[in-house]
């Protein structure tokens, strides 16, 4: 059935150092990639986004690789900051709905 | 900036009662989904609902749920008789219709529902 795995289910880092998130999908239909953070208590928000006719995506510190092939996709932070620190959760698209990684609970240490 | 909003944001029901949950999803979109998310856990799937019906749902989406778009502006999730598994965070999300199938996904704040 349609999954997406996601690693590590927690991350822990020193301020100023980069912080690298994995997942893989199951499901080669899958069209779209978004990631979202999601502070505890509330709702998910969008950081970024990568469509399958795209191999890599940056915005600022974030950056998104996407390897249709390998059915993964990675999401990069850089110069980690500690509001930075929360859960990032994967997600692939098939055919509208969302299927969710299990979540990465990052802490960026001052 | 529109965002979605839902109601109410805390729930607490007896079990094998009924619930309904609120959202008012960005005005101008036209795809509407459910998802819950038990605490600590990942966000899952329910329901996907566009053009007054049902596009998709999931396992967990049995008889005991339904969606409605009773209007113009409001959808609601109805658990008619709830169970203490069916305890989490109900977020609504809504998309824009043109970019159907690489939505990007506007989540409400959420509604916590306890049953007891």
């Amino acid at each position: 059935g349609e999954n997406v795995e996601q690693h590590p289910s927690t991350l822990s880092v020193q301020e100023g150092d980069s912080a690298v998130i994995k997942c893989t999908y199951s499901d080669s239909a899958s069209n779209y990639f978004p990631w979202y953070k999601q502070e505890l208590g509330k709702r998910p928000q969008l950081i970024i986004d990568i469509r399958s006719n795209v191999g890599e995506k940056k915005d600022q510190r974030i950056a998104v690789t996407l390897n249709k092939t390998a059915k993964h996709f990675s999401l990069h932070i850089t110069e980690t900051q500690p509001e930075d620190s929360a859960v990032y959760f994967c997600a692939a698209s098939i055919g509208g709905k969302l299927i969710f990684g299990q979540g990465t609970e990052l802490s960026v240490k001052p | 900036e529109p965002e979605v909003t839902q109601t109410p944001s805390h729930q607490v029901t007896q079990m094998g009662q009924e619930v309904i949950l609120r959202c008012v999803p960005i005005s101008n979109h036209l795809y509407f989904y459910w998802y819950r998310q038990i605490l600590g856990q990942k966000v899952e799937f329910l329901v996907s609902f566009y053009n007054n019906e049902i596009s998709e749902k999931s396992e967990i989406f049995d008889d005991q749920f339904s969606v409605e778009r009773p209007d113009g502006s409001n959808f609601t999730l109805k658990i008619r008789s709830t169970k203490l598994e069916d305890s989490a965070m109900y977020f609504c999300a809504s998309s824009a219709p043109e970019l159907a199938g690489y939505n990007e996904q506007f989540f409400g704040p959420g509604t916590r529902l306890t049953v007891l």
